[in-house]
Parts: structure tokens; C-alpha cells; sequence
């Protein structure tokens, strides 16, 4: 079945360091892929999203790109803020979809960044 | 506000005692989904509903489990005689229609969860 790999945290950086989480995926369709974030004490909140090989989605200053070659949607940002401390989920949806066209999601464990002054 | 509500959002049990948990989604969204997150891990699907019919169930939701949506608006799952392993983070979802068969639009718009503890 589909799964979601991303690396394990937490991830502790200091302000304006360079971020990158690895995220690599196993799926029998073409899937679109997904980065999800859970600030503390918040909701799951959709961060990025890709539906196509090479494409590039961004969002506040996060990046991540479709690799279909290497299976991989890795999200990455230039300068981290203390603002950005929270859990960062990978996830992906079969593009088969359920019955009737919803949109099931698999994720992966989560990320958890931290970031210092 | 007029996102995704759950209601409670903490609840504490004991093995064996019924509980239900109510989820509210957005008001135009017409699919609702049910997860499923346990500490360190990811959300896991459980269920999923469009309008009021139900059409899909995870090989997790064991027969102890049930899910509603009787007027195709907010959802109920209940948990019967509830287990300590049942302890973790319920989470609803909701989204808008597909545009189409093969596009997906991707967002699912989550609440804050309903916690679980089984004593």
C-alpha cells in the first residue's frame, strides 16, 4: 500500500538557519503530495501542495518539489523564524481517490521543528 | 468561526464505557472524514462520508466503532465499551467536491481533534 518515510525529529535550529525535511513516498498510482503543518495547541492546516511531477508548490516562505525520479517531496526553507516551531506532516492522496472522488491521505509520522533565538 | 468543529475536545474514560465524539464541518464542504492519531505518529484514516452516505471504513475501525452523518451535516463516532489502546487524538476533516472524476483539490480542512484517554 501507499506510505509516507520523513526523517525524525525533532529538528532544532536556530533563527534564519536553513531548513530541510526529508520526505520520500511509496505509491502504486500517481499520487499528489502534501505538506501539512500542526502548530501547538492547532489544527492540521495545509502548507504546500503538489499534483504533478516537478512541480513546485510554496507557501510562506517553504518550498518543496515533486521528484518523481526519486520519489521524494522534500520541504525546505531559506531562513526559519521562531514562528515556525511546530509539526510538519508529509503526506500524500492517491489520485484514484475514494468512491465518488474524496480525497484520502496518508501521512507520515511528523517532524517536529524547533527553532531558538 | 467557521471552520471545522469537534466536540469534546478532551475526554477521559473508563475501559469500557461508551463514548461519542461530534464533529461539525465547514458548511458548504459535503465530504467529512474521520482520523485517527496516536503520540509520534501521523493521522491514519478511518472513515470517510459524503453527504450522509458512508463510503469508506479502514480496516482499524473494528466493529466497536461507528460513525454517523444522518442529515449529511455534522458526523458522530462512537466508541463502544472503549479499550486503552482506543486512547489517542480523534481528528475530523472536511472538504469540498472533487472537480470532476481524476482532479483532486487536496485540502482537507481539520479540527483541533478530540482527545482520548482510556484509563
Amino acid at each position: 500500500g501507499d506510505s509516507v518515510t520523513q526523517m525524525e525529529g525533532p529538528v532544532t535550529l536556530s533563527e534564519e538557519a536553513f531548513l530541510t525535511i526529508n520526505c520520500t513516498y511509496t505509491a502504486t498510482g500517481y499520487p499528489s503530495l502534501f505538506w501539512y503543518v500542526q502548530y501547538p495547541g492547532e489544527g492540521l492546516q495545509l502548507l504546500l501542495k503538489a499534483t504533478k511531477a516537478d512541480d513546485k508548490g510554496s507557501n510562506k516562505g517553504f518550498e518543496a518539489t515533486y521528484r518523481k525520479e526519486t520519489t521524494s517531496f522534500h520541504l525546505e526553507k531559506g531562513s526559519v523564524q521562531v514562528s515556525d516551531s511546530a509539526v510538519y506532516f508529509c503526506a500524500l492522496s492517491d489520485r484514484r481517490g475514494l468512491t465518488g472522488g474524496g480525497n484520502k491521505l496518508t501521512f507520515g509520522t511528523g517532524t517536529q521543528l524547533k527553532v531558538e533565538l | 468561526d467557521t471552520g471545522v468543529s469537534q466536540d469534546p475536545r478532551h475526554k477521559i474514560t473508563k475501559r469500557g464505557q461508551n463514548v461519542t465524539f461530534r464533529c461539525d464541518p465547514i458548511s458548504e464542504h459535503n465530504r467529512l472524514y474521520w482520523y485517527r492519531q496516536t503520540l509520534g505518529q501521523g493521522p491514519e484514516f478511518l472513515t470517510y462520508f459524503q453527504n450522509e452516505a458512508q463510503l469508506e471504513k479502514s480496516r482499524l475501525l473494528s466493529d466497536r466503532f461507528s460513525a454517523e452523518r444522518p442529515k449529511g451535516s455534522f458526523s458522530t463516532l462512537e466508541i463502544q465499551r472503549t479499550e486503552q489502546g482506543d486512547s489517542a487524538m480523534y481528528l475530523c476533516a472536511s472538504s469540498l467536491p472533487t472537480m470532476g472524476t481524476g482532479t483532486i483539490t487536496g485540502e482537507l480542512f481539520f479540527g483541533e481533534g478530540s482527545r482520548l484517554t482510556v484509563l
